[in-house]
């Protein structure tokens, strides 16, 4: 079973910029998850998508972050503008139903500077 | 209350020794506690899990203990061995949306 795939592995942008992340999640999974990752801490959800509709985004701050998953299957996550401290580890993960584990992406390292 | 906190934030452990990494929560409505292992570059990955109607659950070198009155919950690495060093994550969950609420991760060295 192919793993989830996300792309870059790593961007650098200066602030003020844009910047796009995608993932491929499992094949079958229904439910796809975005997190952040800050150095030295641990995940952050930013956004959650059953198929192709938000179950929850309480914590994307919407001012400058917006995600799509179209058709269910791939997903895309873009920063406009950038801040510094949106520099991080940007993960995706996937999972087939609820309650149940799911499996992560190596995830895309953001540094603004 | 939706809180997980995590204990050590790093640790050292000699090569055979015990590695020994605790987490508390207080909402009583959390229903699945895993484990989480990350190595550098990799997204974080699922280790072990335990549900609140069980105490103790063993896979191979690695044990969960939970403690429902407690409110806490700890990983157990037995024999640690120098593969095993990489960061550390318990977390909770509760409901069908099953979002997982993170503790802050734990660094594990195991000294050859």
């Amino acid at each position: 079973e192919a793993g989830v795939a996300q792309s870059p592995r790593y961007k650098i942008i200066e602030k003020r910029q844009s910047v796009a992340f995608w993932c491929n999640p499992i094949s079958g999974h229904a439910t796809l998850y975005w997190y952040q990752q800050i150095l030295g801490q641990g995940p952050k959800l930013l956004i959650q998508f059953q198929n192709n509709g938000v179950v929850d985004d309480s914590q994307l701050p919407k001012d400058r972050f917006s995600a799509e998953r179209l058709k269910g299957v791939d997903s895309t996550l873009k920063i406009q503008p950038a801040k510094l401290e949106d520099s991080a580890v940007y993960l995706c993960a996937s999972s087939p139903v609820a309650n149940y584990g799911y499996t992560f992406g190596s995830g895309t390292r953001l540094t603004v500077v | 209350q939706q809180q997980v906190k995590q204990s050590p934030q790093s640790l050292i452990v000699q090569k055979g020794g015990i590695s020994i990494i605790n987490c508390a929560y207080e909402n009583t409505a959390f229903d699945y506690f895993p484990w989480y292992q990350q190595f550098p570059g990799k997204g974080p990955a699922l280790l072990i899990a335990i549900r609140p109607d069980v105490s103790e659950k063993k896979e191979g070198r690695f044990t969960i203990s939970f403690n429902k009155s407690a409110k806490q919950f700890s990983l157990h690495i037995m024999d640690s061995q120098p593969g095993d060093s990489a960061t550390y994550f318990c977390a909770a969950s509760k409901g069908s949306n099953y979002q997982l609420i993170w503790g802050a991760g734990t660094k594990l060295i195991i000294k050859p």
